[in-house]
């Protein structure tokens, strides 16, 4: 069975600092990973997915997040936050068919 | 285009109780998949459908139940409700049931 793991419930940063969340996971087969974001009090939103080809994909607005498949890891990078990207991020992973198991999400709070 | 819409928002109810939650996908998608999420825990899932036929089933007990309408909407309904049973339950739609899932805003359900 596949299993997700965010290495840090909370990361609290500058407004303007580099922000790394962490997300390893346990599959036998080949995966589909996402990132999701998740604002108080709505739903989930794709931030972005890998599925094959690069291994380094990237979002719309400056997030990119990187499959290591040695490391089974696909860690979220922004290189500069905005107070508007303080939310919960979750990460999760998809094998057969579209059931996703999703990791425990990480709090990011972005402080001025 | 609509997004994914659940009704209703938010609900209260007590312990034994059934509740019946309710979602209605994107049009032209003909899979919907719901999700529990317990307050601090990442979502769970608990049911796939697709062209009214339930694809999936996770680890739940069998006071869950769900179906689809040939209009592709979709009940979860839970029966003698627990406590434990209070959450954001989020309802997702994807056009084949093997691609991108899209969220809707969940349904809180308070149960006392």
């Amino acid at each position: 069975a596949q299993s997700v793991t965010q290495l840090d419930s909370q990361v609290p940063v500058f407004e303007e600092a580099p922000v790394e969340l962490r997300c390893n996971y346990s599959s036998s087969v080949s995966v589909y990973l996402f990132w999701y974001v998740q604002y108080p009090n709505q739903g989930l939103q794709l931030l972005l997915k890998y599925l094959s080809g690069s291994t380094l994909v990237e979002s719309i607005n400056g997030f990119e997040a990187e499959f290591n498949k040695s490391q089974t890891s696909f860690h979220l990078r922004k290189p500069s936050v905005h107070i508007s990207d303080t939310a919960e991020y979750f990460c999760a992973v998809e094998t057969s068919g579209s059931r996703l198991t999703f990791g425990e999400g990480t709090q990011l709070t972005v402080n001025p | 285009d609509a997004g994914v819409t659940q009704s209703p928002t938010h609900l209260i109810k007590t312990r034994g109780q059934h509740v019946t939650l309710r979602c209605s996908p994107i049009s032209g998608h003909k899979s919907v998949s719901w999700y529990q999420q317990v307050l601090g825990q990442g979502p769970q899932f608990i049911f796939q459908y697709y062209e009214k036929e339930e694809r999936g089933r996770g680890n739940f007990p069998d006071r869950f139940s769900a179906r689809q309408f040939p209009n592709y909407s979709s009940e979860l309904n839970v029966n003698a409700l627990l406590l434990g049973d209070s959450a954001l339950y989020l309802c997702a739609s994807s056009p084949r049931g093997w691609d991108e899932q899209f969220f809707g805003p969940g349904t809180r359900l308070t149960v006392l």
